[in-house]
């Protein structure tokens, strides 16, 4: 299977609850990245963490990294309608290169 | 600031014909840029890589071509399409010399009947 699995592939939440992700990957990576997607468009950049690094935030987004069991996790707080989308998370291969799951679809419920 | 456009947003052809997609790239210089395809619920597949004018990788060999013949111009063709090169087709750009973030253009809708 390819680098950069995601699960669940779907999640379903209330607005209010929290999100949570899951990424896990075969081989050493450089950095990874969660992408969203929101329906029929491009992806948006959500947040890097490197490999050295185990866990970093930005506004409602924690981004966890546990290079031993190579897998990451991603949390949305206080999830909102506007949070529906699909996530993807992508490891950096070095060259410039990232190689991308087949994504978590969320659905907020108002 | 860094802008990226693609077009057309979609384009519906009949099999056996010509295919060109466009992508550019505003605000940057010398930007490694890449073109994906994405079937329906799934992830990205990487097409092609360029870090630089004339300098194409193709990482899934098919019936597709890319060629850069700008600094901030990156074009995917095909000769002859078939059903299967159907997807949303997506061009991005990172920093070059960086393994790090890809900013994401629109996409196209390609449907090949």
């Amino acid at each position: 299977s390819q680098q950069g699995e995601e699960d669940p592939q779907a999640l379903s939440i209330q607005e209010g609850e929290n999100a949570t992700m899951n990424c896990s990957y075969k081989t050493s990576i450089n950095n990874l990245q969660w992408y969203r997607q929101n329906s029929g468009r491009g992806l948006v950049h959500l947040i890097l963490i490197r490999s050295n690094e185990r866990e970093k935030h930005s506004g409602r987004l924690r981004v966890t990294l546990d290079t031993s069991k190579k897998s990451s996790s991603l949390l949305i707080t206080a999830s909102r309608a506007a949070d529906t989308a699909s996530y993807f998370c992508a490891t950096g291969r070095g060259a410039g290169k990232s190689t991308f799951g087949d994504g978590t679809t969320l659905t907020v419920k108002p | 600031s860094q802008t990226i456009h693609q077009w057309p947003a979609t384009l519906v052809q009949p099999v056996g014909s010509p295919l060109s997609l466009e992508c550019t790239v505003e605000g940057t210089s010398n930007p490694n840029l890449y073109w994906y395809r994405q079937a329906a619920g799934r992830g990205l597949q990487l097409l092609f890589y360029s870090v630089g004018i004339g300098q194409i990788s193709s990482e899934v060999p098919q019936n597709l071509s890319a060629s850069r013949p700008q600094d901030r111009q990156f074009i995917l063709s095909s000769k002859k399409l078939l059903l299967s090169d159907s997807g949303f087709y997506l061009c991005a750009w990172s920093a070059s010399g960086s393994t790090d973030t890809q900013y994401f253009g629109p996409g196209t809708r390609l449907t090949v009947l």
